[in-house]
């Protein structure tokens, strides 16, 4: 089973660059999350989702954008890449809200903008 | 707002000693959900134990346990006879039991020594 899958693992940025980090799973969740954890600091929330077409701002959402057109794929794009953006993120996703709602995680992609 | 702040940066106990990490949350609402994540040093995060606030019982998988106060917005977790793969980041997580935001705490790096 992939569970939650984010591509690529491992990414260095010029300044001013952009790219897209890819997550997809095929656990068929509704719900899907970007987080990005700074060295040894907790996780922010960048964007969520709740379904396809459907997307909302976290905690730190500028710099980035996203989009949701299927339930598999939510793909974070960075707009011209700052140093303030260096860090790992994570993708995660979850069945639904009820008291089971357990986030499954990918392995993260750590991003450097040099 | 919620907000969910861990106090503890660092904490480092001996194996098979009896650990405790604390976790405090602000917020209005009645019901909600709590969640205790592991991310050990391969950064896949695990669930570890999770509260539903409308239960009084305190939650506890094998050895680990939590201390849910509510009126003191309180979600400590509770390592028994620690062993040296507990050595992670743990991370405490609210989500309101009406939404789909999930908020972190910034983490407390626990260090299990032989």
């Amino acid at each position: 089973n992939a569970g939650v899958t984010q591509t690529p693992k491992f990414r260095i940025l010029k300044i001013g660059q952009s790219m897209t980090l890819q997550c997809t799973q095929d656990m068929n969740h509704n719900y899907m999350y970007w987080y990005r954890q700074d060295p040894g600091m907790g996780l922010k929330l960048i964007y969520y989702s709740v379904g396809a077409g459907i997307t909302d701002k976290g905690e730190v959402p500028n710099g980035y954008n996203v989009s949701r057109s299927t339930t598999e794929d939510f793909p974070l794009r960075l707009e011209l890449a700052a140093p303030s953006q260096t860090s790992v993120y994570f993708c995660a996703s979850t069945k639904g809200m009820g008291p089971t709602g357990e986030l499954f995680f990918g392995e993260g992609s750590r991003l450097t903008v040099l | 707002a919620q907000t969910v702040t861990q106090s503890q940066p660092e904490m480092s106990v001996q194996e098979a000693e009896t650990v405790t990490l604390s976790c405090t949350y602000d917020t209005s609402e009645n019901n909600y959900y709590l969640f205790w994540y592991k991310q050990p040093p391969s950064r896949q995060m695990i669930l570890v134990i999770r509260q539903e606030a409308y239960k009084q019982q305190n939650a506890t998988e094998n050895r680990f346990s939590v201390n849910f106060q509510k009126a003191a917005k309180s979600f400590s977790l509770k390592i028994s006879d620690s062993q040296l793969g507990d050595t992670a980041m743990y991370f405490c997580a609210f989500r309101q039991s009406s939404a789909s935001k999930i908020i972190f705490g910034s983490g407390t790096r626990l260090s299990i020594r032989p």
